[in-house]
């Protein structure tokens, strides 16, 4: 199958620092990109949707000026959470689809921790 | 408004056979899929259904009746890796998936 790979695995950062993700998919070409957050013991949240070359779309409720998502490829998509707080310490996860296909791939996950 | 319906927990013994039921009113309907969550990792992939009927794939076999909107995943000869939580979601008419909350499933030996 598919392999989505997310960089860092975990990070810990101060409050009001910036933090970016990574979200590469290995051997496909990624058209469109998802990012979504878990809090423990919940369902996935989807924050937004990007297609590779524009602006992401953004849930409703999620700000897009704090959480900001560039797809500059289509094998990279990158989510950078601005003046992180410690509300924002979630487990952050992305998947991938290609434009033939009909399941999303997921990456492995990336704990952020904002202290 | 769209809405996906599983319970929030099962119990199951080690061997056995346990079916996680999920109920679901999109706004159109594109493929259920299920998904299988461990504790601190991301979900993986278990089955899609777009039509009505069974799907096997092994010791998971994922149901589907479109007119009921209804999906059950079953699980045979169950085993301890297979306490995890699973996810029903559904890709409405605009293409979005909407998300189950899942169910938690605990393996007892």
């Amino acid at each position: 199958g598919a392999v989505v790979s997310q960089h860092p695995s975990r990070v810990i950062c101060k409050s009001g620092t910036s933090v970016k993700i990574e979200c590469r998919s290995l051997d496909f070409q990624a058209t469109t990109m998802f990012w979504y957050r878990q809090f423990p013991k919940q369902s996935l949240m989807l924050m937004a949707t990007s297609n590779e070359g524009s602006k992401a779309t953004y849930e409703q409720g999620v700000e897009k000026d704090k959480f900001l998502i560039n797809h500059a490829s289509l094998t990279l998509s990158t989510l950078t959470v601005t003046s992180a707080h410690p509300e924002d310490s979630s487990f952050y996860i992305c998947s991938a689809r290609g434009d033939r296909d009909h399941e999303q791939y997921f990456g492995p996950g990336t704990r952020l921790t904002v202290t | 408004g769209q809405n996906i319906d599983q319970p929030t927990e099962m119990t199951a013994t080690e061997g056995a056979i346990v079916q996680i039921n999920c109920t679901y009113q999109t706004s159109g309907f594109n493929g259920l899929f299920w998904y299988q969550q461990h504790a601190g990792e991301a979900p993986t992939f278990l089955s899609y259904n777009v039509l009505d009927g069974l799907e096997e794939k092994g010791r998971f076999s994922s149901f589907l009746s479109r007119s009921k909107g209804y999906s059950y995943l079953l699980l045979k000869e169950l085993q301890m890796k297979d306490s995890a939580s699973y996810l029903c979601a559904v890709r409405d008419g605009s293409y979005q998936l909407i998300w189950g909350a899942g169910t938690k499933l605990i393996i007892k030996p």
